[in-house]
């Protein structure tokens, strides 16, 4: 089945600096990547999101960037903001489907 | 803003007992998931349910699972003896078009068992 690797584990920035969370994953038929956050106490909400056929993606202060080739894509968040502090899950489909197979989680603390 | 809600926000049981967890997907969706967050872990797929039947589970889904969508609203899973190790936050998601596409999650349920 798939597998996806997401680091780093915890991530602490200044607020205005950019911080950059990296994902693997294993089956190179995957098509679809997905960024979801989750703020404390909530259920996972999607921020962005990727399809095979483009390499970048932008929505405002957020970018995600996919290579194909080495199976990995990744979340940009420019200006930083106490806001944007949660926790960021990298995903990508099971082979059939079905469902979402999700990265461990990266924590991302933004201080003033 | 649609949304999808679940009930109860909180459930405490003792070990051996059955839960009912319930899920009121987003209205025009089709597709529903249940997944689970052990504290401070990821978050885990069980189980998805597309046209009044489990369309994928995972190896955490086993006899002891079931789900079920009584109405045409609801959606509920059922833990029947719970365990030690099934505490854990439970979310229910939606999608109006399968996997490949935004999934809603509701805001959870923590379950504890005791």
């Amino acid at each position: 089945g798939e597998n996806v690797e997401q680091h780093p584990s915890t991530l602490s920035v200044q607020e205005g600096d950019s911080a950059v969370i990296k994902c693997t994953y294993s089956d190179s038929a995957s098509n679809y990547f997905p960024w979801y956050k989750q703020e404390l106490g909530k259920g996972p909400q999607l921020i962005i999101d990727i399809r095979s056929n483009v390499g970048e993606k932008k929505d405002q202060r957020i970018a995600v960037t996919l290579n194909k080739t080495a199976k990995h894509f990744s979340l940009h968040i420019t200006e930083t903001q106490p806001e944007d502090s949660a926790v960021y899950f990298c995903a990508a489909p099971y082979p059939s489907g079905y469902a979402l197979n999700f990265g461990k989680g990266t924590s991302l603390l933004v201080t003033p | 803003e649609p949304e999808v809600t679940q009930t109860p926000s909180h459930q405490v049981t003792q070990m051996g007992q059955e839960v009912i967890l319930r899920c009121v997907p987003i209205s025009n969706h089709l597709y529903f998931y249940w997944y689970r967050q052990i504290l401070g872990q990821k978050v885990e797929f069980l189980v998805s349910f597309y046209n009044n039947e489990i369309s994928e589970k995972s190896e955490i889904f086993d006899d002891q699972f079931s789900v079920e969508r009584p109405d045409g609203s609801n959606f509920t899973l059922k833990i029947r003896s719970t365990k030690l190790e099934d505490s854990a936050m439970y979310f229910c998601a939606s999608t109006n078009r399968g996997v490949n596409t935004e999934a809603f999650f509701g805001q959870g349920t923590r379950l504890t068992v005791v």
